[in-house]
């Protein structure tokens, strides 16, 4: 069984700072990770993956995350936040190619 | 269009009455995806088509919802005799297959079923 713990359901950083998103992850087999975005009235979209190569990954927007097998976490960070990385991030797991499992998800405010 | 295309954007139906929720995916994908999410919580799985078929249907809640996808490319979530239950947002995504692996899942914007 595949599923997501995400640590934080809000997290508020001001403007600069770093961001950390934390999620702990459960998988009878070697996952694929995900973090996704989503933006009010949007879609859901990609913003990195982790498929069994390196461990840190590097998403779009400046964003990362690093794949800790031992700690069986996925945790997200930027180094400096901005205000249009005000949304909810969904951490994700899949045990195969199709389905996925969301986390609860996490809501990022950006303080001026 | 360039990206998943789900109508209505906004559904109102009162308790007891059919629904049918579309998905227009991109053009080309053969992976077709359906979740649902409540208020305040991630996607749940619904149903997975690989083609024409449901290749894993397991997410769906109970004998009342059904989909279908019959040439491949649009798809269609039906859900009789709505509870209030069933309110929530309701996501498609759509993604490629090559070999023996589907590529990323493009999701649309949702559906926000209302259940009165």
């Amino acid at each position: 069984a595949q599923s997501v713990t995400q640590l934080d359901s809000h997290v508020s950083v001001s403007e600069g700072t770093p961001v950390l998103l934390r999620c702990n992850y459960s998988s009878s087999y070697s996952p694929s990770l995900f973090w996704y975005v989503q933006h009010p009235n949007k879609g859901l979209q990609l913003l990195l993956k982790y498929t069994s190569a390196a461990t840190l990954v590097k998403g779009i927007n400046g964003f990362e995350a690093e794949f800790k097998k031992s700690e069986t976490s996925f945790h997200l960070t930027k180094p400096s936040a901005h205000m249009s990385d005000a949304a909810e991030y969904f951490c994700v797991v899949s045990d195969n190619d199709y389905k996925l499992s969301f986390g609860a998800g996490t809501t990022v405010t950006v303080r001026a | 269009g360039a990206g998943v295309s789900q109508t209505p954007s906004n559904k109102v139906t009162e308790k007891g009455k059919y629904v049918e929720l579309r998905c227009d995916p991109i053009s080309g994908h053969t992976a077709l995806y359906w979740y649902r999410q409540s208020l305040g919580q991630g996607p749940e799985f619904l149903i997975y088509f690989q083609g024409t078929g449901a290749a894993d249907d397991s997410g769906l809640p109970n004998d009342r919802f059904f989909a279908v996808r019959p040439e491949g490319s649009v798809s269609t979530l039906k859900i009789q005799r709505t509870e209030r239950g069933d309110s929530a947002m309701y996501l498609c995504a759509s993604s490629y297959r090559i070999r023996v692996m589907n590529t990323e899942a493009f999701f649309g914007q949702g559906t926000r079923l209302t259940v009165v």
